[in-house]
C-alpha cells in the first residue's frame, strides 16, 4: 500500500534553531505537498513539489524553505525557528489530475518551538 | 488564486438526523478536482470522496457528494448520521495545486 512517512513524530525546537521536517513517499507520486494544521485556520499550503528538483512557495511560505532531492523525499527546513511555527505540520503526496486523485498524508509532526 | 470556503466551522447533529456540510470553490482553473476528507482525532486526514465530473454524483461510506460547478460548489451529504461520524471534515480543491478549507468539526450527540 502507498506510503507516506514523516520524520520525527514530535519535536522541541529552540527559538532561532534550524529545524528539518522529513517526509518520504513510496507512491512514486510526482507531487508533494506541505501544510500546517492550527485550529480555526485548517490546513495551510506551506511548499509544495512537482517533482524531484522542484519545488513551489504555498500559501504560507514566509519562515520556511523547502527540498525535493529526490522522487521519494520531500524536506521542509526553518532556518531561524520562531514560536509562532510551533504547528502540526503534514506531509501529502498524490498524482496530479488523473481519474485516481489521492492525496495520502503522512501522520503528522507535532512541533514545539520554545 | 485558488480557494476553498466552508461557512460552518461546527455543525452539532443528534444522531439519525441528515447531515449537510458547505463547500464553495473559486478557481480559474476550468476541470478541478474537488475533494472531501475526514480527519478523526490525533489522526491525519484521510481521503472520503472526490469528484472532477459535472453534475455526478460521487457516494462513499454512506456519504455522498455532487460537483456543480455552475455554482462552484461540492456539498457533503449524508442521510443519518451517526456518533462515529464526528470528525473534521475539510474540503479541497486541486486546480493548479491542493488547496483546503478550513474545515468543519462535526459533532453527532446520541
Amino acid at each position: 500500500e502507498a506510503a507516506v512517512t514523516q520524520s520525527p513524530r514530535n519535536k522541541v525546537a529552540v527559538t532561532g534553531g534550524k529545524v528539518t521536517l522529513s517526509c518520504n513517499q513510496t507512491n512514486n507520486h510526482n507531487n508533494m505537498y506541505w501544510y500546517r494544521q492550527d485550529t480555526g485556520h485548517g490546513l495551510r499550503l506551506i511548499h509544495y513539489s512537482y517533482g524531484a528538483g522542484s519545488t513551489e512557495k504555498g500559501d504560507i511560505p514566509d519562515g520556511y524553505k523547502a527540498s525535493r532531492p529526490s522522487q521519494e523525499n520531500f524536506s521542509l527546513i526553518l532556518e531561524l525557528a520562531t514560536p509562532s511555527q510551533t504547528s502540526v505540520y503534514f506531509c501529502a503526496s498524490g498524482d496530479a489530475r488523473t481519474a485516481n486523485s489521492d492525496y495520502t498524508f503522512g501522520s503528522g509532526t507535532r512541533l514545539l518551538v520554545i | 488564486g485558488d480557494s476553498v470556503t466552508q461557512t460552518e466551522g461546527l455543525v452539532t447533529l443528534t444522531e439519525g438526523l441528515p447531515v449537510m456540510l458547505n463547500c464553495t470553490y473559486q478557481t480559474i482553473y476550468s476541470n478541478p478536482f474537488l475533494f472531501w476528507y475526514v480527519q478523526h482525532l490525533n489522526e491525519s486526514p484521510r481521503l472520503l470522496l472526490k469528484s472532477f465530473t459535472d453534475n455526478k454524483r460521487t457516494e462513499h461510506q454512506g456519504f455522498h457528494a455532487t460537483l456543480h460547478k455552475s455554482s462552484s460548489s461540492f456539498h457533503l451529504q449524508k442521510s443519518s448520521a451517526q456518533l462515529s461520524d464526528s470528525a473534521l471534515y475539510y474540503c479541497a480543491l486541486m486546480g493548479y495545486k491542493l488547496t483546503f478549507g478550513t474545515g468543519t468539526s462535526l459533532l453527532v450527540d446520541p
